[in-house]
């Protein structure tokens, strides 16, 4: 199976900063790399899918690129709504998923 | 609207059998670009995937939870029904069932609210 590591697993930032967040997979995984939010007691929401494609209704402040193994998540000025947990989740392997361990962004 | 809703009971003894329901509106199950995964997080910790379903009945489960796992689908009621056989208190976790579409480089694009399972005697 493919296994997804993320960094850091949590991270301390302010209002306005520019944030990355780095997922990488354990073989290629082409640009099949999904990104979700979530916020404590939510079900997760996707925010960037095939890597870099921004899904409908997302602040533009989201971006995704990568592609191979590595992967980043940047948040370009940090608003107090994006204080949560991001997940990357990979589906080259389709139907069989995986999702990697999470990071926590809080509020410095 | 799409809508996704997981139902099933909130506590289950050790070495039962979980039955989970979700039930979903806005898209049919008989659609054939439509799948629907199982996926749980226990509290505190990651999201974890489960099994899925596609239109065509195909199904695929997580390696390491496979013999314990059943899922399917009953397209006229709009229902997925994932079964865990043999409870365990490892296995309390929020449920939740998630759309995909297509059958290349899916996503999860709506989830359901989800549902609290406890394992406990």
């Amino acid at each position: 199976d493919i296994q997804m590591t993320q960094s850091p697993s949590s991270l301390s930032a302010s209002v306005g900063d520019r944030v990355t967040i780095t997922c990488r997979a354990s073989q290629s995984i082409s640009s099949y790399l999904n990104w979700y939010q979530q916020k404590p007691g939510k079900a997760p929401k996707l925010l960037i899918y095939a890597a870099s494609s921004l899904q409908s209704g997302v602040p533009s402040r989201f971006s995704g690129s990568g592609s191979g193994t590595d992967f980043t998540l940047t948040i370009s000025s940090l608003q107090p709504e994006d204080f949560a947990t991001y997940y990357c989740q990979q589906s080259y392997s389709t139907p069989i998923f995986t999702f990697g361990p999470g990071t926590k962004v809080d509020i410095k | 609207q799409v809508t996704l809703k997981e139902s099933g009971p909130v506590l289950v003894k050790p070495t039962e059998t979980l039955t989970l329901t979700c039930t979903v509106s806005g898209f049919s199950l008989s659609n054939a670009r439509m799948g629907v995964s199982w996926i749980r997080q226990p509290p505190g910790k990651a999201l974890e995937w489960l099994a899925h379903i596609f239109s065509n009945d195909e199904k695929s489960y997580s390696t390491s939870l496979k013999s314990r796992l059943t899922i399917s689908k009953d397209t006229s009621k709009s229902q997925v029904v994932l079964t865990m056989t043999n409870m365990d208190p490892v296995d309390t976790a929020t449920y939740y069932c998630a759309r995909t579409v297509g059958i290349v480089a899916t996503s999860f694009d709506y989830w359901g609210q989800g549902t609290l399972v406890t394992v406990s005697s």
